[in-house]
């Protein structure tokens, strides 16, 4: 069965750094792209970027570019999502999912809540 | 940037009804067009790829169509699980783009 597992909720202030990941078993991990969505309060899916944790190939949505950080480590099958410096409009549940026929996103982790607040 | 327009932004139906949901791309994106349920809470569920193809484990009162700008999702008879936000997606063109959602609310 194909798992996505994302780390748990975080809290952070302004200015903070954060990564968050998202680990994949079930499947062969370097075979199949992961994507990274947002989903602020209330609102809609936004496509951030994705990377193919095979050879590291990563390609960012322009809006999202310079941003955030996207990494994977395939020697423990985990993929990342980094910020340098926070800010309150950071603040909202980010997924993971794998990608599957076409780029539709096929199988999703149950999602990482961040919240920024001074 | 390919922009898609989701209608209507709330529908209120009942259990047994049709439903009908609609997508519209500012460009064409062939048949890359994907639907999404969501319930509150959850994490998407991908429905429907390639505008009419059912994913794994989808029941068949889900069906989708359309090519090119104009999609549609139908849901043939409502049942009550089905009440949620439901999105498309075009992977036709990078970067890859979702509509605003609709909610599909108990009447």
């Amino acid at each position: 069965e194909v798992q996505l597992v994302q780390s748990g909720a975080e809290v952070k202030k302004p200015g903070e750094s954060l990564k968050i990941s998202c680990k994949g078993s079930g499947y062969s991990f370097t075979s199949y792209w992961i994507a990274w969505v947002r989903q602020m309060p209330g609102k809609g899916l936004e496509w951030m970027g994705i990377i193919h944790p095979g050879d590291s190939d990563t390609r960012n949505t322009p809006s999202f570019q310079g941003q955030v950080t996207i990494s994977a480590d395939k020697s423990i099958s985990t993929a990342y999502l980094q910020w340098s410096s926070l800010k309150a409009s950071d603040t909202a549940m980010y997924y993971c999912a794998r990608i599957g026929s076409g780029w539709t996103l096929q199988h999703w982790g149950q999602g990482t809540l961040v919240t920024v607040s001074s | 940037e390919i922009v898609l327009t989701q209608s209507p932004g709330t529908l209120s139906l009942s259990p047994g009804e049709r439903a009908t949901l609609s997508c519209r791309a500012s460009q064409s994106v062939s048949n890359y067009l994907a639907w999404y349920q969501q319930k509150p809470g959850q994490a998407p569920r991908l429905l429907i790829y390639g505008a009419s193809s059912r994913a794994t484990g989808i029941p068949d009162r889900f069906s989708g169509s359309g090519s090119g700008t104009d999609f549609t999702l139908t849901i043939s008879r409502l049942e009550p699980e089905d009440f949620a936000v439901y999105y498309c997606q075009q992977y036709g063109s990078s970067p890859y783009t979702f509509g605003q959602g609709t909610k599909l609310e108990i009447k």
